[in-house]
């Protein structure tokens, strides 16, 4: 079966630190990967997705930036936090055809 | 752009059942998902429709009506622990799993 699995699950960070949080995908092969993010009580904002090695779209004009360096593994970076980066950070992936994505455990990021 | 308008809250008594509606208007369109989602905790997947009609799981169904560009998730029998909060979803490329999501119902059961 696959497994999906996302870490750290939370973290505080100042403002101007840098990110990494990082995720990875067992179980499958060449999946799509996805990076949203929630802000408190709202809906999920897609960030980034990826069909393969390399290859990232990217969805929102931001400071945030994210890699696949291996098939099964995408990375969420920052070089420098704002404020406005917190919130509960979701990865997730779906078959390339497939109809359904899958959420990781989620990290909650705080930027103080 | 691309938006989805869902009601932002809904309350209903153990045992009723509720209907949240989803009207979508996108750019692409391969289907329509609906999620749960507990506090604190991540989306988990419920219902996809890609053709219009009902699709029934359990005590959840599911309806679309592509052109009406809406949607339903239908929750009957109501229970405690369906108290959560449900997004729809758009598929807006055929290719990828690509999701655009609404901005979620708080769904709150009473006794």
């Amino acid at each position: 079966s696959q497994t999906i699995h996302q870490w750290p699950a939370t973290l505080v960070q100042p403002v101007g630190s840098p990110l990494s949080l990082e995720c990875t995908v067992e179980g499958t092969s060449n999946p799509n990967l996805y990076w949203y993010r929630q802000a408190a009580g709202r809906g999920l904002q897609l960030l980034f997705y990826s069909v393969g090695i390399g290859q990232i779209s990217s969805e929102v004009p931001q400071n945030l930036s994210a890699s696949r360096p291996q098939d099964r593994q995408f990375i969420l970076s920052s070089k420098k936090l704002l404020l406005s980066d917190s919130g509960f950070y979701l990865c997730a992936w779906s078959r390339g055809s497939g109809n359904t994505i899958y959420f990781g455990e989620g990290s909650w990021l705080t930027v103080v | 752009g691309q938006s989805l308008e869902q009601p932002s809250e809904v309350t209903a008594v153990e045992g009723a059942i509720v209907q949240i509606n989803c009207t979508y208007q996108t750019s692409g369109f391969y289907g329509l998902s609906w999620y749960q989602q507990h506090d604190g905790g991540a989306p988990t997947f419920l219902s996809y429709n890609a053709l219009d009609g009902l699709e029934e799981t359990g005590r959840f169904s599911s309806f679309l009506s592509r052109s009406d560009s809406y949607g339903y998730l239908l929750l009957q029998e109501l229970q405690m622990k369906d108290s959560a909060s449900y997004f729809c979803a758009v598929r807006v490329m055929s290719n990828t799993g690509k999701l655009i999501f609404g901005q979620g119902t708080t769904l709150q059961v009473k006794p």
